[in-house]
């Protein structure tokens, strides 16, 4: 079991907006502004979209934001495309060893 | 721009040792930011950390407590690279196997290898 709890599905159609969850507790999610999000189409390696709660790396759409309250982070993503069908994976730092969510199946209907 | 090339066997048998190589290209594994980790996917476990290595001033490692008994990650600066070494596998460690930096040690990870899908059968 992952350390990180994310639903395993979530479904949207084109243009409409998601929000992926993350729960996790005081020692991780909770405790630290270190949550970050990956994407990952099937067959590839995980790719960085969002770090530190908030921030997005270059070249990533402003369609993706990140917040967080208390334990559970989320991951929106708004004008949903196509192309943003994939597994998303939250991850957070702790004070022993970075821990990951179960991950979450973006459909796009 | 950042490049992590994987290496290494895809097949291994049981109680034998698993050995990977990634190399860098575009940074350093001796930089003074920089965390070199090895984290492996599979679907009973899913996106499951393993260990890291990262230089200030010294050669630090740290690793999962899952495999800590059996994980090497060390770091070869002549070629640039670090490797990872995970002995006595058993069908349990079959897994795509992940190198992945994390610019500080923030527990987020900008760039990954390839991947190598890894499988633990006799």
């Amino acid at each position: 079991q992952s350390a990180l709890t994310q639903p395993p599905s979530v479904s949207g159609s084109p243009g409409q907006s998601v929000t992926i969850s993350c729960t996790g507790t005081s020692s991780d999610v909770g405790g630290y502004n270190r949550v970050s999000w990956y994407q990952q189409p099937p067959g590839t390696a995980p790719k960085l979209i969002i770090y530190e709660v908030n921030n997005r790396p270059s070249g990533v759409p402003d369609r993706f934001s990140g917040s967080k309250s208390g334990n559970t982070a989320s991951l929106t993503i708004s004008g949903l495309q196509a192309e943003d069908e994939a597994d998303y994976y939250c991850s957070s730092y702790t004070s022993s060893s970075p821990v990951f969510g179960g991950g979450t199946k973006l459909t796009v209907l | 721009h950042v490049q992590l090339q994987q290496s290494g066997p895809g097949l291994v048998k049981p109680s034998q040792t698993l050995s990977l190589t990634c190399a860098i290209s575009g940074d350093s594994v001796s930089s003074n930011s920089g965390v070199w980790n090895w984290i492996r996917q599979s679907p009973s476990r899913g996106l499951e950390w393993l260990g890291r290595t990262y230089y200030r001033s010294q050669w630090y490692h740290d690793y999962a407590v899952s495999v800590k008994s059996r994980i090497a990650i060390n770091p070869d600066t002549s070629k640039n690279q670090f490797s990872l070494q995970l002995k006595y596998v058993s069908p349990e460690d079959t897994a795509v196997y992940f190198c992945a930096r994390d610019l500080i040690g923030a527990a987020h990870f900008d760039y990954w290898g390839q991947g190598t899908l890894v499988t633990v059968s006799s």
